[in-house]
């Protein structure tokens, strides 16, 4: 059972432009939603991470968009830049689960010159 | 200072071999964390470890999986009776206590089992 959908798999924009990527999830209980960010050959590394109590959050050019209602929750990537390229990967965990995060598949982004 | 480090950074093995994966998480982080991450896939919860605690086992997909944590820091993953679907990247990660503090990964040990 895939508690988190990741959408799209692979992305492509120039740079400046504005990728958005998607998650959705099933487990009403989860309450901790970060981004993780991952180049090749690295372990993943925290980008930026919400809780439900807000609806957006923003940290620099990363935007996470949260709609409770509808159990999704977005990134979004301003100005994009080259060096923006990477696999991005939503997760989601509840308190008192000892944190252990349920992962979305990945979105694999390159960001063209 | 120094992030969590695993090793071997790769590791080919032939079907049926058993292995050892270690990681060395950041000093003082007393939780510590093995996911699995396939080809495509994302990240696979295996197991958990808080301070003295029992380990939480939950995500170990059989009982060739096994891991132990010696002295609250350095932690082995071991596959027994390795299968080719074993094949996969392992990734551990520390945090500096139970709760929604940021899990920080290492590397990974990419595992090849042919």
């Amino acid at each position: 059972q895939q508690q988190v959908k990741q959408s799209p798999q692979s992305l492509i924009v120039q740079k400046g432009g504005i990728p958005i990527i998607n998650c959705a999830y099933e487990n009403t209980a989860f309450d901790y939603f970060p981004w993780y960010q991952q180049f090749p050959g690295k372990g993943p590394a925290l980008l930026i991470a919400i809780r439900p109590d807000v609806s957006e959050k923003k940290e620099g050019r990363f935007t996470i968009s949260f709609n409770k209602s509808a159990k999704q929750f977005s990134l979004h990537i301003m100005d994009s830049q080259p060096g923006d390229s990477a696999t991005y990967f939503c997760a989601a965990s509840k308190t008192g689960t000892a944190s252990k995060l349920t992962f979305g598949t990945g979105t694999r982004l390159q960001v063209t010159l | 200072g120094a992030g969590v480090s695993q090793s071997p950074s790769n590791k080919v093995t032939e079907k049926g071999k058993d292995v050892e994966l270690r990681c060395d998480p950041i000093s003082g982080h007393t939780a510590l964390y093995w996911y699995r991450q396939s080809l495509g896939q994302g990240l696979e919860f295996l197991i958990y470890f808080q301070g003295n605690s029992a380990p939480d086992k939950s995500g170990l997909p059989s009982d060739r999986f096994s891991a132990e944590r010696t002295g609250g820091s350095v932690s082995t993953l071991t596959i027994q009776r390795t299968q080719q679907e074993d094949s996969a990247v392992y990734l551990c990660a520390s945090s500096p206590s139970r709760g929604r503090e940021t899990q920080y990964f290492g590397p990974g040990t990419r595992l090849l089992v042919l």
